[in-house]
């Protein structure tokens, strides 16, 4: 069964600060993978997702993902954070018609 | 306006008195699901429907119910609520699996006491 780690249970960063949050699967075969941001009090969005050509994926709020196969990796980067990036973001994965696997979740707060 | 509608939001009720928690989407996506976000657990999936009067068990299915009877409609039963189904609950739809996004409803929080 597919599964899915993120290393960090909760971050703090001071605004400006770079950011990787980081995501590790369990599946050998073709993925589909996915960052979901949940702010405070909201229901979860897509930040980016990755499936197919370039590796290197951008997302909105100048957030970008890295999907290096041989690492089973896909890690979450932004250079610059700010305050309204408090939130708490899921990596997740599936591959073909297969449920969508989500990682427990890293909680980032961001400070003044 | 695409969206995904939960009902209720908050719901306080009592060991063992059924409830119903309704989901719909307007987008005319065929994949819905639904989810239980739990502290320090992330998300897990409870059940989902590929399409009309096709439902699976997730990872989680004990305790809870679906079904779909329509396209737009996905809603999740607790026929005897414990106290261990106290949880946020998210409904989810998407055009089809694979790499389409979902899109999740605004939540459901529920009390079982």
């Amino acid at each position: 069964a597919q599964s899915v780690s993120q290393h960090n249970h909760h971050v703090i960063l001071s605004e400006a600060a770079s950011l990787e949050l980081g995501c590790n699967y369990s599946y050998g075969g073709t993925v589909n993978l996915f960052w979901y941001v949940q702010y405070p009090g909201q229901h979860l969005q897509l930040l980016l997702k990755y499936f197919s050509g370039d590796p290197l994926v951008k997302g909105i709020k100048g957030f970008e993902a890295e999907f290096i196969k041989s690492k089973f990796s896909f890690n979450l980067r932004k250079p610059s954070v700010q305050w309204s990036d408090t939130a708490e973001y899921f990596c997740a994965v599936n591959s073909g018609n297969t449920p969508l696997v989500f990682g427990k979740g890293t909680r980032l707060s961001v400070i003044a | 306006e695409a969206q995904v509608t939960q009902n209720p939001r908050y719901l306080i009720t009592v060991t063992g008195k059924k409830l119903t928690v309704t989901c719909s989407q307007n987008m005319n996506h065929e994949y819905m699901s639904w989810y239980r976000q739990d502290p320090g657990l992330g998300l897990r999936q409870i059940y989902y429907s590929m399409n009309v009067e096709v439902t699976d068990k997730g990872d989680v299915p004990e305790g809870y119910k679906v079904s779909r009877k329509e396209k737009r409609n996905f809603p999740l039963i607790l026929e005897s609520p414990s106290p261990n189904q106290t949880s946020l609950y998210f409904c989810a739809s998407s055009f089809r699996q694979g790499h389409h996004t979902q899109y999740f409803g605004p939540g459901t929080r529920l009390t079982v006491l």
